[in-house]
């Protein structure tokens, strides 16, 4: 079925490193592509988006690019700081189908300084 | 800023017994959702809410589950019989319209004994 696989967790980086949260997808369809984060003790924030292949979401450093031929939307972002610690969700939303969200099991990244 | 809430935070109830867990979304939103997140599991979709009545409902909203949007502002997600396995962090959402960002409370821990 539809589903959505995020690389499992815990990621420990130092501050400035960089980091990759691999995600991929199967969806029937043209699925939008989504990554939330969640702070501690706080409810999922959406941190960026896309809607097509080839787009680019990008947000506070972040930025994630819609790969169709590898189903993939991976985050990146070039030097993490300590305040990026959190609990980070893979998601995707089939348009013009069910509006619900289906997540990945999210990916915990600390940072330290 | 706008922002939805939960309440409560942490509710810790004996099995068999009823729980209504409480959600106010976004003023001028009209779309509603409750998804729950099991202790080291994904985030699910359980039900989506338009226009006083349930839009989408996933395997798991059962007979046993009921939502409702008494008095125009609460959004509620009632268990009528709590099961053990209904321990869970449970997120109300909200949304401007059908495929927009999904803004979610923080979520209220439910713990059945």
């Amino acid at each position: 079925g539809d589903s959505v696989t995020q690389m499992e967790g815990p990621v420990t980086l130092s501050e400035e490193a960089f980091l990759t949260i691999n995600c991929t997808y199967t969806a029937t369809g043209y699925p939008s592509l989504f990554w939330y984060v969640q702070y501690p003790g706080e409810g999922l924030q959406l941190l960026l988006k896309a809607t097509k292949a080839d787009d680019k979401g990008s947000n506070k450093g972040f930025e994630a690019t819609y790969r169709k031929e590898t189903t993939s939307f991976h985050l990146e972002k070039g030097s993490v700081q300590v305040s990026d610690s959190a609990v980070y969700f893979c998601a995707r939303q089939l348009q013009g189908g069910s509006e619900k969200l289906v997540f990945g099991k999210g990916t915990k990244l600390t940072v330290n300084p | 800023e706008p922002e939805v809430t939960q309440t409560p935070s942490h509710q810790v109830t004996q099995m068999g017994q009823e729980v209504i867990l409480r959600c106010v979304p976004i003023s001028n939103h009209l779309y509603f959702y409750w998804y729950r997140q099991i202790l080291g599991q994904k985030v699910e979709f359980l039900v989506s809410f338009y226009n006083n009545e349930i839009s989408e409902k996933s395997e798991i909203f059962d007979d046993q589950f009921s939502v409702e949007r008494p008095d125009g502002s609460n959004f509620t997600l009632k268990i009528r019989s709590t099961k053990l396995e209904d321990s869970a962090m449970y997120f109300c959402a909200s949304s401007g319209s059908r495929y927009n960002e999904q803004f979610f409370g923080p979520g209220t821990r439910l713990t059945v004994l």
